[in-house]
């Protein structure tokens, strides 16, 4: 079946350090959101890229969606304390109305 | 405040036993969208409404139900609730039918505890 694959599971970086998650559909999406969900929060909006290619920034976030339009990635520098949460990618495809979810990539920030 | 806006926060019940979760959406919205979280775990799709009428169906067991009604609120039915029932369960809200460009508000959530 349809499917988005989010790697890796967890990480767990110093404060300071660079984080990245990876998602892969397995087939070609129309778009692709990301969402940040804090511990004991619920999931917010981040960003929706459309475009084949497509690059957006926000402040220390850098997302970007693949050429072939089946895989996006995440990626923060130096992360902060405020990072921690776990952050889901979710996929629409052409063919139907439904956001395909990634598992989710848990950011830890080791004391 | 999301707009989204879920009852009850906190539920304590039984196994064997029927719950109602209520969702009112974001202002304008008009799709409701449920999914379960389980600990620590990813979101489950479990069911889309649109405008009043069913639009898609995750993984939502047979014991489960869902309606959303002309003022647009919805509700989720549980019922002979078993121990793996306990979970958050997330109401989300959008204002489009899930066309490819839909951005979901999601609710507080609302955590079930079956003992």
């Amino acid at each position: 079946g349809q499917q988005v694959m989010q790697i890796p599971q967890y990480q767990h970086v110093q404060e300071g350090e660079d984080f990245t998650t990876y998602c892969n559909s397995s087939t070609t999406l129309s778009n692709i959101q990301w969402y940040k969900q804090r511990p004991g929060g619920h999931p917010v909006f981040l960003i929706q890229l459309v475009k084949s290619g497509e690059v957006k920034k926000q402040k220390r976030l850098t997302f970007q969606f693949g050429e072939a339009k089946k895989n996006s990635s995440l990626h923060i520098t130096a992360t902060q304390t405020t990072d921690v949460g776990t952050y889901f990618c979710a996929g629409n495809q052409d063919s139907n109305y439904q956001l395909i979810w990634g598992a989710g990539t848990k950011l830890i920030i080791k004391p | 405040d999301s707009g989204v806006t879920q009852t009850p926060k906190h539920l304590i019940t039984a196994t064997g036993q029927r719950v109602t979760l209520r969702c009112s959406p974001r202002s304008g919205d008009l799709s409701v969208y449920w999914y379960q979280q389980s600990l620590d775990q990813g979101l489950q799709f479990l069911i889309q409404y649109y405008n009043g009428e069913e639009r898609a169906k995750g993984n939502i067991l047979e014991r489960f139900s869902a309606q959303q009604f002309p003022d647009l609120h919805s509700e989720l039915n549980l019922s002979s609730l078993e121990l793996g029932d306990s979970a958050l369960y997330f109401c989300a809200s959008s204002p489009h039918p899930s066309t490819g460009a839909n951005v979901l508000t999601f609710g507080a959530g609302s955590r079930l505890t079956v003992l």
